[in-house]
């Protein structure tokens, strides 16, 4: 089993381009999750989704756009980078509670 | 709302004793989670309080009081690789996904 895999590992952006972060999981959860992570902070809640076909935002949605689509798979979308979006993402899975969240390697984003 | 504090780094030496404190304000919450993630990668789930009380897994136990809006990991024969930042995450019922604390880095000296 990979587990949570995440693709790219790193990216460099201008400001204004667009990208998708990807995001597989092979254990069979249907709760999904995006974070962020910056420097001295905690992981920060940008979207999820609690089952195939459902999406809701989090603490931090405002930049983004997710797709749900399938089980094992969801998108995270940057429609047009600001510098403000260089962070480290990580996609998450869970089972039904989201107690016990199963990570991907992160995806390193500059944003210049 | 809710926040969690924890201290933001500890320092021990290898063989110690540490314990990283998490404090919260809530109105309620379903269990506090502790993760641990090393330099440059992904955070792992460590362990799960649902109860008050201590669990413990191996050399690591994590302690919740819920009276006292407090819980605690406890980190002990503390080893090298043990050097990583850790993060309390409660899941607050109303909201019912998790929130992070900032983390505490601990360094493990020789």
């Amino acid at each position: 089993n990979a587990g949570v895999t995440q693709t790219p590992k790193f990216q460099v952006l201008k400001t204004g381009q667009s990208m998708t972060l990807q995001c597989a999981q092979d254990m069979n959860h249907n709760s999904m999750y995006w974070y962020r992570q910056d420097p001295g902070m905690g992981l920060r809640l940008i979207y999820y989704s609690a089952s195939e076909g459902t999406t809701d935002k989090g603490e931090v949605p405002n930049g983004y756009n997710v797709s749900r689509l399938n089980k094992r798979e969801f998108s995270l979308r940057l429609e047009s980078a600001a510098p403000s979006q260089t962070s480290v993402y990580f996609c998450a899975s869970s089972d039904a509670n989201g107690d016990t969240q199963y990570f991907g390697p992160g995806t390193r984003l500059t944003v210049l | 709302g809710q926040s969690l504090e924890q201290p933001s780094e500890v320092t021990a030496v290898e063989g110690a004793i540490v314990q990283i404190n998490c404090t919260y304000q809530t109105s309620g919450f379903y269990g506090l989670s502790w993760y641990q993630q090393h330099d440059g990668g992904a955070p792992t789930f460590l362990s799960y309080n649902a109860l008050d009380g201590l669990e413990e897994t191996g050399r690591f136990s994590s302690f919740l009081s819920r009276s006292d809006s407090y819980g605690y990991l406890l980190l002990q024969e503390l080893q090298m690789k043990d050097s990583a930042s850790y993060f309390c995450a409660v899941r607050p019922r109303g909201w019912g996904k998790l929130q992070f604390g900032a983390g505490t880095q601990v360094v493990v000296t020789p």
